[in-house]
Parts: structure tokens; C-alpha cells; sequence
């Protein structure tokens, strides 16, 4: 069956650093992969999307790696602060063509502190 | 904002009470869903409506009553809930289904 793996421990870095986070995924070969953010109590919010043709993909501070051969992407956030405290998901969709909804893993806990 | 709202923010209810929940978008999109969200488990996708039909129904207890009157309006009738029952319940838009998500804040249920 389809699995999405993410660290389910909280990760804790000091303001600065640079953070990574890691989703490893079996049984799916998906066209493209997206990472969302989420605060306690609220909904999602979606941050990049990379396709399997694209090894990295950049967004201000956020930087996403994508590696169909391992199936797995990093999701790194350089010079990270306190309001980057957040869990993040990774998604996927169930199938390759046409409609398909995403899969969500459970998310890993980011905790920056000052 | 993301564009998507959701009525009630927060809902106390008894296993024997009929409520509903209430998800609209104001960013014409044709893809509507329902998550459920508990503690630490992943998003759960409940349904799925494209262009006001239902295309996907996880097998969801059939006390979990959707409908969607309009591309812009999502609802979720619930009846004779369970404590377990209790969670987020998110609702989420995108262009057409199975593009990037935008979720409202989430109607957090607490079911007695």
C-alpha cells in the first residue's frame, strides 16, 4: 500500500540554522510532490510544489529536493527564526494522470528556538 | 486569508443534536473537499466534489452528510456523532481536483 513517511519527532534548531525535514515515500510514483505548512488550530498552507523532472526548486528562505530514485524529498529552511515554528506536510497524489487528490503524511514539528 | 472560509470556528455538540457545517471560496475554484484532522494522525480526505458533483467518498459513516449546492459552497450535515468523532474538520478548494489545496482555518467539534 501507499505510505508517506515523516519524522514524527519534533525538531528542534536554534534560530539561524538551517532546518530539514524529510519525506520518504513507498509505492507511488508521483509526478510531483507538495510540502504545506501548518500553525496549530489552522489549516494548511500550501508552500512549493516540485515535478519529478525537477531535483530542486527554491522559494525565498525555503529550498525543495526531490529524488525519485531514493523517493524521497528534503524540505530545507536556511537561516531559520522563531516564526517558522510550524509542522510541515508533504503530500502526494494518489495516481500519475488526470484527477488524482493528494495523500498527506503526518507532518513533522519544527521548533525554532531564539 | 487563503479565500476559503469556514462557519463554525468551534462546535460543542451531543450525540443526539443535528448540525452543519458551513465551507465557502471566493476564489472560483470548481474542486471542493473535506478533511478530517485528529490528533496525530494525518489529514483524512472525506469527500471530494467537482464541479457541485461528489467524485470521491472514503467511506465515511453515512452519519457525515455532505453537499454542495454550488461550486462556492461546501456543507458537511452531521447526526448522531460519536465522541471519536471529534476533531478539525477542514475544507479545502483548488482549480480542479486534484491541483494545489487551499484550506480554511477548520471548524474544530467536540462531540460529547
Amino acid at each position: 500500500s501507499q505510505k508517506i513517511e515523516q519524522n514524527s519527532e519534533a525538531l528542534n534548531i536554534q534560530e539561524g540554522k538551517t532546518a530539514t525535514l524529510t519525506c520518504n515515500y513507498t509505492n507511488y510514483s508521483p509526478a510531483y510532490l507538495q510540502w504545506y505548512r501548518q500553525d496549530p488550530g489552522r489549516g494548511p498552507v500550501f508552500l512549493l510544489l516540485i515535478r519529478e523532472n525537477e531535483k530542486e526548486k527554491r522559494k525565498e528562505r525555503l529550498k525543495v529536493t526531490f529524488d525519485t530514485t531514493l523517493k524521497q524529498s528534503l524540505f530545507h529552511i536556511t537561516a531559520s527564526q522563531p516564526a517558522d515554528s510550524a509542522t510541515y506536510l508533504c503530500a502526494l497524489p494518489k495516481g500519475r494522470s488526470g484527477y488524482s487528490t493528494l495523500t498527506f503524511g503526518k507532518g513533522t514539528m519544527l521548533l525554532v528556538s531564539p | 486569508e487563503t479565500g476559503v472560509t469556514q462557519t463554525p470556528r468551534h462546535l460543542v455538540m451531543g450525540m443526539t443534536n443535528k448540525k452543519s457545517l458551513k465551507c465557502e471560496q471566493h476564489l472560483g475554484h470548481n474542486a471542493m473537499y473535506w478533511y478530517k484532522q485528529s490528533a496525530k494522525k494525518p489529514l483524512e480526505l472525506m469527500f471530494v466534489y467537482s464541479l457541485e458533483e461528489r467524485v470521491e467518498n472514503n467511506s465515511v459513516p453515512s452519519r457525515f452528510s455532505p453537499e454542495c449546492p454550488n461550486s462556492s459552497h461546501l456543507f458537511l450535515h452531521l447526526h448522531t456523532l460519536q465522541p471519536e468523532d471529534s476533531a478539525l474538520y477542514l475544507c479545502a478548494s483548488s482549480r480542479t481536483a486534484g491541483e494545489t489545496q487551499y484550506f480554511g482555518p477548520g471548524t474544530r467539534l467536540l462531540v460529547l
